[in-house]
Order: C-alpha cells, then sequence, then structure tokens
C-alpha cells in the first residue's frame, strides 16, 4: 500500500483564522514532508521531519507551523495566512536511508484559499 | 548545485501512439537519483519511475520507460501506447547524495494532452 491520506481536501480560510492540514501514512517511512505548490510550477518544499524531528525547515514564515505527533501523521498549522499563501499543499513520506535512491510518495492534497 | 531542465512546456499526442518527454540534469555528484511524477488535474502527484545513476539498464515500469544516457546527462521518460488518462503535468526530479538526502529538485513540468 503506498497510499498518503490528506485532510481536507479543500479549505476556504479568512486571515484571522486558525486550521490546520493533517496527513497520514502507513507504509512505516519515518521521513514525513510538507510542499507547497502554486499553479503550474513544480512542488516547494516546506519542511521535512525525520524520525518525528524536524530536519529541514526551507526558511518558511512561523505563520506555518508543523507537527509530528508520531511516525505516521504529520500536520500544519496555519495562522494569520495571506491571500498568497493560497495553493496546493502537498504531504509526502519516504523510508530513510543513506543515499538519493528512494522515492517519495506524495498524498492528494489539500487546496488552500485565503481570504 | 543540482539543476533539471524540461524544455517543453507542453506536448500533444494522439491516443494509442508513444511519447517522448524530455529532461536533462546537472551535477558533480556520481551518485544520484533521477525520477519521474505526473500530476493530474486532480492534483496528486504520482510516482512513475526511478533511474539510479549507477544502474546499467534503462528502467522500465509498464508502459513508462526511462531513456537514460548518462554521458549526455539526459533522462527521457517514454510513454507507450498513450492513453486519455495520460493528460497530466509530468515533472522530472532528480537527488544527489550532496547536501540534505531529502531534497528533490523538480523541473518546471511538461503539460502532456493526448487527443482521441
Amino acid at each position: 500500500d503506498t497510499e498518503v491520506t490528506q485532510t481536507p481536501k479543500h479549505l476556504v480560510m479568512g486571515m484571522t483564522n486558525k486550521k490546520s492540514l493533517k496527513c497520514e501514512q502507513h507504509m512505516g517511512h519515518r521521513a514525513m514532508y510538507w510542499y507547497k505548490q502554486k499553479a503550474k510550477k513544480p512542488p516547494e518544499l516546506m519542511f521535512v521531519y525525520s524520525y518525528e524531528k524536524l530536519s529541514i525547515n526551507e526558511s518558511v514564515p512561523s505563520r506555518f507551523s508543523p507537527e509530528c505527533p508520531n511516525s505516521s501523521l504529520l500536520n500544519l498549522h496555519l495562522h494569520a495566512l495571506q491571500p498568497e499563501d493560497s495553493a496546493l499543499y502537498l504531504c509526502a513520506s519516504s523510508q530513510v536511508r543513506g543515499g538519493p535512491t528512494y522515492e517519495q510518495y506524495f498524498g492528494p492534497g489539500t487546496r488552500l484559499t485565503v481570504t | 548545485a543540482q539543476k533539471i531542465t524540461q524544455t517543453q512546456p507542453g506536448m500533444f499526442v494522439q491516443e494509442k501512439e508513444a511519447v517522448t518527454l524530455d529532461c536533462t540534469y546537472d551535477t558533480s555528484d556520481p551518485s544520484y537519483g533521477l525520477f519521474w511524477y505526473k500530476q493530474p488535474s486532480s492534483g496528486e502527484m504520482i510516482f512513475l519511475i526511478y533511474q539510479g545513476s549507477y544502474d546499467q539498464q534503462n528502467a522500465t515500469e509498464g508502459r513508462y520507460s526511462l531513456n537514460f544516457q548518462k554521458a549526455r546527462k539526459s533522462a527521457n521518460l517514454v510513454i507507450s501506447a498513450s492513453q486519455l488518462g495520460d493528460s497530466a503535468m509530468y515533472f522530472c526530479a532528480m537527488r544527489d547524495s550532496g547536501g540534505s538526502n531529502y531534497k528533490l529538485t523538480f523541473g518546471k513540468g511538461t503539460l502532456l494532452t493526448v487527443n482521441p
């Protein structure tokens, strides 16, 4: 089973709202990722968790707050977002091993609109 | 620094024909992995195929094959017998051993349209 699930599928929020995106995988992967993708552009890496610890933060604004409660779950807490934060947010997971030879599996994404 | 180039913003193909999507890469690392992903309009990034830099043979997965030419630093995706459901954005991506093992570098993508 190579499934990564994400909820909600769509989210509309105001700039003063607080919301959370959720991601879950049951493939035993110990690395999980958040990407942001604008229309007609490639995904941009935001955060990486490895063994439930934050490994990479690509200088993401603090209004995005990731959390990895356990090895299967990844959350992205959103607060005081701006309209330019509207995008498709993709979660991914992968094994953790040395070298570049492993694929990342992506979820279906959450389409976020900030009004 | 890593770099992935996809020079075809859009491609059109007739149903049942084969199509090649181009990808060139640049890395000084001898150990790297090349990946192709498909993204339909629904948004999900679907992993298609992987090629390792030390692999002797071109990767194949069903109707997908990767034409790996190491000296030219190209990793073109070949889709045989195109189907209407193949219409999607296709991204080439690379990871090498330099820097973080987690970071994938994506190309800008090629939008494939399969015509009936």
